[in-house]
C-alpha cells in the first residue's frame, strides 16, 4: 500500500508569483485535503476534494484553487503569492472525507 | 466557529513516565475526533482516531478518550520513551463530516528526557 506522497519537497518563490503543489492520494482513498501550516502553529483547513469536485474549503482566499484527476491525485496552485503564504503545506487522504486522514510528508514552501 | 486548545503547550519528563495530554473544543457537535504526532518539519501521523459515539480508542501504550457533551479529549501515553518525543496534535472533525475539514491545536511539544 503506497502512502501519501508530495511534491516538490522544498520551494522558494518571490513575492507574485505562481506555485503548484501536488499530492498522490493513498491507494483506495477518494478525498484529498489541503492544509497550510504556519510554524509553530496546528494545520489551517484550505479545502477538501472529494471525486474531483471541491465539496469544502476553509477561510482562504480565491487566489488558493485546487484540482483532483480522475485517479485521486490533487493540485494546490496558489497565486499572487505573499510573504505570509511562507508556511508548510500538507496535503492528506481519506476514505469519504470521514475516516482516518493520512497525511503526506509536506511541502515547505518560503516566499522571498 | 470551532476552537481547539491544547494544554500543556510543551511538557518535558523523564523516560518511563506516564503522562496525559490534553485537548478541548468549544463546539460538541463534531463527527469524530483524531490524535495525530508530528516530528520536526515533517507530516503528521494518525495515531489514533475516535467516533463521536465511542468513548476511548486504545493503540499499544497509546490510549485516547472523549468526553463529546464536555468538550474534552485525552491521550494517555504508558511508559513514555524518547521515541515519543514529538509534537501531538488533536483536531476534530465538524458534524458536516470531511467537508468542513479539521481543526486542529496547536499542539503538545513533548520530550522525553533519557
Amino acid at each position: 500500500e503506497t502512502g501519501v506522497t508530495q511534491s516538490p519537497t522544498h520551494l522558494i518563490k518571490t513575492r507574485g508569483q505562481q506555485v503548484t503543489l501536488r499530492c498522490s492520494s493513498q491507494s483506495g482513498h477518494n478525498t484529498v485535503s489541503w492544509y497550510q501550516q504556519a510554524l509553530g502553529q496546528g494545520p489551517q483547513f484550505i479545502f477538501q476534494y472529494y471525486r474531483e469536485e471541491e465539496n469544502g474549503r476553509g477561510n482562504f482566499p480565491p487566489r488558493f484553487s485546487g484540482l483532483q484527476f480522475p485517479n485521486y491525485s490533487s493540485e494546490l496552485n496558489v497565486n499572487a503569492l505573499e510573504l505570509d503564504d511562507s508556511a508548510l503545506y500538507l496535503c492528506a487522504s481519506s476514505w469519504q472525507g470521514i475516516d482516518t486522514q493520512y497525511f503526506g510528508p509536506g511541502t515547505r514552501l518560503t516566499v522571498l | 466557529k470551532q476552537e481547539v486548545t491544547q494544554i500543556p503547550a510543551a511538557l518535558s519528563v523523564p523516560e518511563g513516565e506516564n503522562l496525559v495530554l490534553n485537548c478541548s473544543f468549544t463546539d460538541s457537535a463534531i463527527y469524530n475526533l483524531q490524535w495525530f504526532r508530528q516530528d520536526p518539519g515533517k507530516g503528521l501521523t494518525s495515531l489514533l482516531l475516535i467516533q463521536s459515539s465511542q468513548r476511548e480508542q486504545t493503540s499499544g501504550r497509546l490510549n485516547a478518550s472523549l468526553d463529546k457533551s464536555s468538550g474534552r479529549s485525552t491521550l494517555y501515553i504508558a511508559a513514555s520513551q524518547p521515541g515519543d518525543s514529538a509534537t501531538y496534535l488533536c483536531a476534530v472533525n465538524g458534524p458536516g463530516g470531511g467537508a468542513d475539514g479539521l481543526t486542529f491545536g496547536k499542539g503538545t511539544h513533548l520530550i522525553i528526557q533519557p
